[in-house]
């Protein structure tokens, strides 16, 4: 079942902050968050497993609440490399395949 | 410690022919994940194999689609009679063990003509 990313775009100056989220209607093992720009490959950011971890990469972390099944991405002090859309991959029962939302798109301005 | 590798990046097909995309995982990694992914949409899961063994290919059609990751050389996600539906990024993720983070290789665009 495909997780539902939210809001599915925000558009941010440079320095603000954004949260974006990610929910599943099926219990979740881990979360996976990637960021792709236009015509380029998904990068991987983090991976966050059952547990309520939270995790940071740089100045973007995130959070994963496994009883409410979602996980946030926070976007602190933003900068213009942050632009791209963001994919939450979710996992249930430890079987590696990832479920993936339809993104949320990001655009940071100066 | 190179990434992981697709080939080629792009490929153009007529109706009816066979597509056959490749894809080199990093170094060290024995699992490799094949995704599709449409103009504004997110990745679709297809198949997801080791070294000689399909272990999950329930994303993938049962037709014209095939997938093979061999002892040596490359994963082959092989498509045959493509339609103009099978136009999409392909793109493949290598983890180096069962829950580990997936790297993604730069996908194969793919159109049918």
């Amino acid at each position: 079942q495909q997780p539902v990313q939210s809001p599915q775009a925000v558009i941010l100056r440079e320095g603000e902050d954004a949260v974006i989220n990610c929910s599943s209607s099926k219990a979740l093992y881990s979360v996976h968050w990637y960021r792709q720009k236009h015509g380029e490959a998904p990068v991987f950011l983090m991976i966050l497993l059952k547990g309520g971890e939270q995790k940071g990469h740089e100045k973007i972390s995130a959070s994963f609440n496994e009883k409410k099944q979602q996980s946030s991405l926070y976007l602190t002090a933003s900068q213009l490399s942050y632009s791209g859309t963001y994919f939450c991959g979710t996992e249930s029962n430890g079987n590696n395949r990832l479920a993936f939302g339809k993104g949320n798109q990001v655009v940071v301005i100066p | 410690n190179a990434g992981v590798m697709q080939n080629p990046r792009h490929l153009v097909r007529r109706r009816g022919q066979e597509a056959r995309l490749r894809c080199s995982p990093m170094k060290g990694h024995s699992h490799v994940y094949w995704y599709r992914q449409l103009p504004e949409e997110g990745l679709k899961f297809m198949v997801y194999l080791q070294k000689e063994n399909i272990i999950d290919e329930s994303g993938m059609p049962k037709e014209r689609f095939s997938a093979e990751f061999p002892k040596e050389g490359p994963s082959i996600l092989r498509i045959q009679q493509v339609v103009r539906g099978d136009s999409a990024a392909y793109f493949c993720a290598s983890s180096p063990m069962e829950g580990n983070e997936q790297y993604f290789g730069p996908g194969t665009r793919l159109t049918v003509t």
